[in-house]
Formats: structure tokens, C-alpha cells, sequence
């Protein structure tokens, strides 16, 4: 079975400061791994993917096979990344994204 | 090109009834999956279609069942509703397969479910 754990529900921190939402997974074989956001009354929206390997709006990610993580992170954090982030994986045997619970991030001036 | 839609909103309905929820894909998608989200938690797979069949199934009773028409359209439908499938019901479009290479999925706004 597949499982992505996002320990934290909420992360607080002013800007400036540096950010890290933490995202584990648990698959048997070669996952694809993905942060959605989703911003105050707009859809859920992809963020990044493994694969591409990009930064986006600031925000990095890199897929850590050996500890089967996928933490987010972004060095100076901005009150518009105030939002809902999910991390999500796609395993090769299923047609679909499993989800994390989500990590709350409130960036305060 | 217009993004995923969803019909009703907001739909309020009592345990034991039964309820329809409708989604549009984006143009050129052939693919629609489900999603329930309860307070608090992420998104849950329920099912998805492709080319009007369903191809892959989360852990959900066969009281949710669906559709997907040739226009690509799909519905959701719950039988003797819960209290438990009060949610934010949650449809995502693109264009692709079951399987890889994975294509973006876009997410409409979700349809608020209460169960009273």
C-alpha cells in the first residue's frame, strides 16, 4: 500500500525565515512525488514534481529515496505562501495521487 | 479553454437519501477521478473514468458509484448517504491513461456535501 505522512498540521513563521514542510512517503517501487497547494478560497493546484526538478515560486523539493522523503522548502518565506500544502504520490501500480493531510502554513509579517 | 467545473456548490441532504454530484472536465481531458475531503484531511481517491469506463477504485463501499459520458462529463453518485460522507467532494480532469507517464490533473472547486 502507499501512504504519504505529513507530520505537521500547521507551521508558523514570519517572513523571511526560512521554511520546511516535511513529507514522508511509503511505496515499494519507484514513486513520482508532488506538492499541491491550495491558496484561501481557490482550487487545489500542483506546486511541483520530482521529476521536474524546478523551483517554483522559491519553493524546492527533492526527493530523498533513502529516507523516503519529500520535504518542502523555500529559504526566505513570503506572506503569500500562507497556504494548504499537500504533498502527494503517484506509484506506478495505481491510476491515481494519494494524498498527505495537508500542512497549514501561515507566514506573519 | 475552461478549467473543471462542479454542480451544486453546496448541497445539504439527510441520512438515507441519496445525491448526485456533476463535474465538467477541461477541455481535451479524458480522464475525471473523485476525491472525498473530510474536515481536516487531504484528499481521498475514490474512483476514476477514462473514456466512460471506471479503471481504478479507492477504498470506498459500492454505494458510490459514477459515470462519465462522451462528452467526457462525469457524475457522482452516493446511495443511503452517512452522516460520515459529509465532505468536500473533490473532481480532477486531464488528459492521459490508467497508468504512466502521469499528466497534470486540474481540480474544480469541490462540492460541499452536509449530511444531516
Amino acid at each position: 500500500a502507499q501512504r504519504v505522512t505529513q507530520p505537521e498540521k500547521l507551521l508558523s513563521v514570519f517572513k523571511g525565515a526560512p521554511v520546511e514542510l516535511k513529507c514522508n512517503y511509503s511505496y515499494s517501487g519507484s514513486p513520482e512525488l508532488f506538492w499541491y497547494v491550495q491558496y484561501s478560497r481557490q482550487r487545489l493546484q500542483l506546486l511541483l514534481r520530482h521529476i521536474s526538478r524546478e523551483s517554483i515560486k522559491g519553493f524546492t523539493a527533492d526527493l530523498n529515496k533513502g529516507e523516503t522523503s519529500f520535504h518542502l522548502k523555500k529559504p526566505f518565506a513570503q506572506e503569500e505562501d500562507s497556504a494548504m500544502y499537500y504533498c502527494a504520490l503517484w506509484g506506478s501500480g495505481y491510476s491515481t495521487l494519494t494524498f498527505g493531510k495537508g500542512t497549514m502554513l501561515l507566514v506573519s509579517p | 479553454e475552461t478549467g473543471v467545473t462542479q454542480s451544486p456548490t453546496h448541497l445539504i441532504k439527510t441520512r438515507g437519501q441519496q445525491v448526485t454530484l456533476r463535474c465538467s472536465s477541461q477541455s481535451g481531458h479524458n480522464t475525471v477521478s473523485w476525491y472525498q475531503q473530510a474536515l481536516g484531511q487531504g484528499p481521498q481517491f475514490i474512483f476514476q473514468y477514462y473514456r466512460e469506463e471506471e479503471n481504478g477504485r479507492g477504498n470506498f463501499p459500492p454505494r458510490f458509484s459514477g459515470l462519465q459520458f462522451p462528452n467526457y462529463s462525469s457524475e457522482l453518485n452516493v446511495n443511503a448517504l452517512e452522516l460520515d460522507d459529509s465532505a468536500l467532494y473533490l473532481c480532477a480532469s486531464r488528459q492521459g491513461t490508467s497508468g504512466r507517464p502521469y499528466n497534470e490533473q486540474f481540480f474544480g472547486p469541490g462540492t460541499r456535501l452536509t449530511v444531516l
